[in-house]
């Protein structure tokens, strides 16, 4: 199982530009998740995807960030214009079916943004 | 609103110590609490409780939760270099599927 893959691992931007971070979850997991983690905030839920379909994107911090899932095993989430405040690493999450509170989600290793 | 806090926020022990660290929350329709280990990367799953009194254990871990009073523990006995991480604590409610975090315990093992 080759588990979240996340691309790129690594990037750095200026700021004003247009940032895509890209997410494919475990094979068969039908629920995907995006966190940002910074040191002073530490992990936040940003959005969360159930069979391709957007739940609860009350954590998007504002009209620059938008995220897709056009299907099952891939999603995307930009960032547009970028800002030195989106500096931080953005995970990406996936979570087998089952009952609701008590699925496990597995993360993968991140891309660390960071906008000049 | 949700809240986790976790503490201490950081501890430094020697290898062989045993270590306790705690996380309390406040949720609402509270379902599920869920440890997890991140080192240099991505966070990795140890444990989710549900229920009350019943301890889960992985080897050198375990961890127990107590519902009335909001809270839980992480120990790890005998400690090693590799225990080296920060420990994350997160809660969920009844029927949701997002996890809120608290802002982690860094755990320090000097050889």
């Amino acid at each position: 199982d080759a588990g979240v893959i996340q691309s790129p691992r690594h990037e750095v931007t200026e700021m004003g530009q247009e940032v895509t971070l890209r997410c494919k979850p475990i094979s068969g997991h039908n629920s995907l998740f995006w966190y940002r983690q910074t040191m002073m905030r530490g992990l936040e839920l940003l959005i969360y995807f159930n069979n391709n379909v957007p739940i609860d994107d009350s954590g998007m911090p504002e009209d620059r960030f938008s995220a897709k899932m056009p299907n099952a095993s891939f999603s995307t989430l930009k960032i547009q214009p970028s800002e030195p405040r989106d500096s931080a690493v953005y995970f990406c999450a996936s979570s087998l079916p089952g009952a609701r509170g008590t699925d496990t989600q597995y993360f993968g290793p991140g891309t660390r943004l960071t906008v000049l | 609103e949700d809240k986790v806090v976790q503490s201490p926020l950081s501890l430094v022990v020697h290898e062989g110590d045993t270590v306790t660290l705690n996380c309390s929350y406040e949720v609402t329709n509270f379902r599920s609490l869920l440890w997890y280990k991140q080192e240099k990367k991505a966070p990795t799953f140890l444990f989710m409780l549900t229920s009350s009194g019943i301890e889960k254990k992985s080897g050198r871990l375990s961890s127990i939760l107590d519902k009335k009073e909001l809270f839980s523990i992480l120990n790890i006995t005998a400690t090693q270099t590799g225990d080296s991480a920060v420990y994350l604590c997160a809660v969920r409610r009844q029927g949701a599927q997002k996890l809120v975090f608290g802002q982690g315990t860094r755990l320090t093992i000097n050889p």
